[in-house]
This record gives structure tokens, C-alpha cells and sequence, in this order.
């Protein structure tokens, strides 16, 4: 493994449509979380998995997004009928069980016109 | 929700010269970690110190916390060109369970 890997890096979507991002974790990292930043922002937290299940989910996750880790390997967030204010950079992290600190990926840019 | 606040805002120097920026958080913390984001990229893992250790070394980088007044600086000595970036703080505490905290962060200007 060479990191943490998000796909796609860009995303431009017309509003109202869904769209899902997808995360790969170092492999032997079992926790994985999703953070949202803004321009001139810290990231916030979204949601937290150990293994496969979800541990943990902001209120900034409103029923619009969901979050899967099938398996305990890679993630999904995916969100639905996009708004404007949706747009933001997605970020994946990675941590091991010892929590050395977070491995973060480089992050999907949303953009929603 | 964003529980470190970094101070400066915004610190511009010349190279050599020594960066200092300052965090402050809200409730007890479990350990706090410094992270630095390169314009548009994700964001490395620079150094965690827990909230039994007082100051802690990696190489250029020296952090202090003091959980009396809920503070950490991250000193960076020596500063290089390469060192421009946005430099974030974030808390883990027993009430966010695992996720981190960060704040809003340092944007650092080091000018040859």
C-alpha cells in the first residue's frame, strides 16, 4: 500500500443529482473515517467505521448521505439530490487500532452547480 | 464540531527563521495531534503528544501542551520554502469517541 487512495479527485455535478466517492484504506488499517472541508476551513467530521461497521455519525450527516464499508476494506459516501451547499472537499482517513494519528487521502473536490 | 483553534490566523516569515503557532481547545483531550495541508491536497500527520506529556521532538518540529490553560504550540526551527502549508491542530477526547477535532488552522508563508 502506498496510502490512502480517494476516488474520483474531482467531481462536478448539476444539483438534485447523487453522486458516491470511494475511499481505500491502508489495508491494515480496520478504522476508517470521512471529514468535509471548506475553503479556509479545519476538516469536520462525518463518520467513523471500525471494520465494517459504523460506529459513529455526525449530525453534519443529514439523510442525504450514507456511508458504507462492505467487508471492512473500502468505503462509499455517497450523497443524494446534491445542493450547493454540498460542495466541498471529501476526505478519507485511515488508522490503525494503536491510533499513531490519521493517514489521509488526498480528497474528492465536489463541486455542485 | 471544531474544538482547536489555531492563532495566528496567518503567519508569514523568511526562511531560517523559526515558525511558531499556538492551539487552543475547549474540553479535556485524550492526546492532540499537528497536521500540515499542502493548497488543495489532504493533510499529513506531522506529530501526536498525549495529554500526560508535556513536550515532544521529531525532527525541525517541537510541540508543548499545557492541559491547565487547554494549549499546544508547534514550533518549526529553521523554517524551509517547503514548509508552506496550512497547519491544523486536532483533539481526541473521551465525548468524540474516536473522531478528531480540528480547528481552522495556521496558513504559514515561509519566502526564500
Amino acid at each position: 500500500d502506498t496510502g490512502v487512495s480517494q476516488d474520483p479527485r474531482h467531481k462536478i455535478t448539476k444539483r438534485g443529482q447523487n453522486v458516491t466517492f470511494r475511499c481505500d484504506p491502508i489495508s491494515e488499517h480496520n478504522r476508517l473515517y470521512w471529514y468535509r472541508q471548506t475553503l479556509g476551513q479545519g476538516p469536520e467530521f462525518l463518520t467513523y467505521f471500525q471494520n465494517e461497521a459504523q460506529l459513529e455519525k455526525s449530525r453534519l450527516l443529514s439523510d442525504r448521505f450514507s456511508a458504507e464499508r462492505p467487508k471492512g476494506s473500502f468505503s462509499t459516501l455517497e450523497i443524494q439530490r446534491t445542493e450547493q451547499g454540498d460542495s466541498a472537499m471529501y476526505l478519507c482517513a485511515s488508522s490503525s487500532v494503536a491510533l499513531y494519528g490519521y493517514t489521509f487521502g488526498s480528497g474528492t473536490r465536489l463541486t455542485v452547480v | 464540531s471544531q474544538q482547536g483553534e489555531e492563532d495566528p490566523q496567518a503567519l508569514s516569515i523568511q526562511e531560517g527563521e523559526n515558525a511558531t503557532m499556538n492551539c487552543s481547545y475547549k474540553t479535556s483531550i485524550n492526546n492532540l495531534q499537528w497536521y500540515r495541508q499542502n493548497s488543495g491536497r489532504g493533510l499529513v500527520h506531522l506529530i501526536l503528544i498525549r495529554s500526560n506529556e508535556r513536550e515532544k521532538h521529531s525532527g525541525r518540529l517541537r510541540v508543548t501542551l499545557d492541559t491547565s490553560k487547554k494549549s499546544s504550540s508547534l514550533l518549526i526551527t529553521a523554517s524551509r520554502a517547503a514548509d508552506t502549508a496550512s497547519y491544523f491542530c486536532a483533539t481526541g477526547d473521551s465525548n468524540s469517541g474516536y473522531a478528531l477535532n480540528f480547528g481552522k488552522g495556521t496558513s504559514l508563508l515561509v519566502t526564500p
